[in-house]
């Protein structure tokens, strides 16, 4: 298995544009998590999917960033506008509801840089 | 959403064991106690799990105390590989598997 699969690995952009962020889990998994790591914050959840469908989205910082699960096998965040303080290593995790440990499995993370 | 205290960092020595402690005195009946570790540069990962009894797998083990309010990491011989931050978290056993992260504890070994 592949694992969890994030794209882009890096990303560095201008303030202002629009990123978007994009995450495979693993083949079988019904949920679906989006974190953010800073120094300043730690790791905080932003949202989390069950069966594609958003269950908790209270951690995402304001309406400037969204996310979508059009299926089982795909999930973006995007952040429109983007802003310096938006610089942060962005996780995606997925986990199985049918695990009695509900173990999460994390991706990669995509490092975006804002300036 | 119930709150860990956890050292904000450790040093072992290669080969000896080490204990992480982490305190939960709020913890629920229902709340499910798990440790995750997250090596430089990299996602977390799964460590263990537990609810009232001790667990063991083939990474770690888990001491849960007797009233719940604290538990302990137990890595056995610890490598240079294990250096890296541990996470205590509580999860509710009734919100989907969602895990809310504290700041963890750093352990470094040393050779």
């Amino acid at each position: 298995d592949a694992g969890v699969i994030q794209s882009p690995r890096h990303e560095v952009t201008e303030m202002g544009q629009e990123v978007t962020l994009r995450c495979k889990p693993i083949s079988g998994h019904n949920s679906l998590f989006w974190y953010r790591q800073t120094m300043m914050r730690g790791l905080e959840l932003l949202i989390y999917f069950n069966n594609n469908v958003p269950i908790d989205d209270s951690g995402m910082p304001e309406d400037r960033f969204s996310a979508k699960m059009p299926n089982a096998s795909f999930s973006t965040l995007k952040i429109q506008p983007s802003e310096p303080r938006d610089s942060a290593v962005y996780f995606c995790a997925s986990s199985s509801r049918r695990s009695a440990s509900y173990e999460q499995y994390f991706g990669p993370g995509t490092r975006l840089t804002v300036t | 959403d119930a709150k860990t205290t956890q050292p904000n960092s450790m040093e072992s020595n290669e080969e000896e064991p080490v204990h992480l402690p982490c305190n939960h005195s709020t913890i629920s009946g229902t709340d499910y106690i798990h440790w995750y570790r997250q090596l430089p540069s990299q996602g977390p990962e799964y460590v263990i799990h537990g609810l009232t009894s001790n667990v063991n797998n083939r990474m770690a083990s888990l001491a849960i105390a007797e009233d719940r309010k604290s538990s302990t990491l137990i890595l056995h011989r610890a490598t240079l590989r294990d250096a890296a931050v541990y996470y205590c978290i509580l999860r509710p056993y009734n919100q989907g598997g969602k895990l809310i992260f504290g700041q963890g504890t750093e352990l470094s070994v040393k050779p």
